[in-house]
């Protein structure tokens, strides 16, 4: 079975502070898929970033930054020089490499949410 | 470029009474199609996905059930709510193999009294 643990349940920073989000892992599955989105206070959730398990190559996308090591199960983010537009709830997701039926739902971790005070 | 309608937005209906929440998708074809539901506090909880026209698969045994009646259509529906079925609900589509991403609606946030 799969799992996705967001130990971090609330976080509050001061803006521009550099802050991250931890996202730890649980899959049978040789190769899965990684995801984190972002839900504002509207509701709907914003893809942010997919990792296959088979490319452990930080990225970076303005002052957003994910760090996903196989060895320790994580995928964690990093956002630098926070701003309140950041405040949300951010979810780390997993999914299995696509089967071909279908069976490639999410499952999402319980969300951390993020505060940046101004 | 592809867009996802859900509704309505918000509902509040009583214990027992029927449900009926729609999801349809624009600018693709063939999408799997997913139900998801956000209880408050927990996270989301995958309940019905469809590869197909007429075809659902259930995740978490309930009172609810899907359908998909037409390719870009898919429908959330229950004969009788019960207070527990409260929670946010969003639909997801996904774009065919290979591209593994899912992008979701705007949502229904369901109250049952």
């Amino acid at each position: 079975a799969q799992k996705v643990t967001q130990a971090q349940t609330e976080i509050s920073v001061v803006e521009k502070e550099d802050v991250t989000l931890d996202c730890v892992y649980e899959t049978r599955d040789t190769t899965y898929y990684l995801f984190w989105y972002k839900q504002p206070p509207s509701g709907e959730l914003v893809f942010l970033i997919r990792r296959n398990s088979f490319d452990e190559q930080n990225e970076i996308s303005g002052r957003y930054s994910w760090n996903f090591q196989k060895s320790t199960s994580s995928f964690n983010f990093t956002i630098t020089a926070s701003q309140v537009v950041d405040s949300a709830v951010y979810f780390c997701a997993l999914s299995e490499a696509y089967s071909g039926g279908g069976a490639d739902g999410l499952t999402f971790g319980k969300g951390t949410h993020l505060i940046i005070q101004p | 470029s592809q867009t996802i309608h859900q509704w309505p937005a918000t509902l509040v209906q009583p214990v027992g009474s029927p449900l009926s929440l729609e999801c349809t998708v624009e600018g693709t074809s063939n999408p799997n199609l997913y139900w998801y539901r956000q209880a408050a506090g927990r996270g989301l909880q995958l309940l019905f996905y469809s590869v197909g026209i007429g075809q659902i698969s259930s995740e978490v045994p309930q009172n609810l059930s899907a359908s998909r009646p037409q390719d870009r259509q898919f429908i959330l529906s229950s004969k009788k709510l019960l207070l527990s079925d409260s929670g946010f609900y969003l639909c997801a589509w996904k774009p065919p193999f290979p591209l593994s991403e899912q992008f979701f609606g705007p949502g229904t946030r369901l109250t049952v009294l």
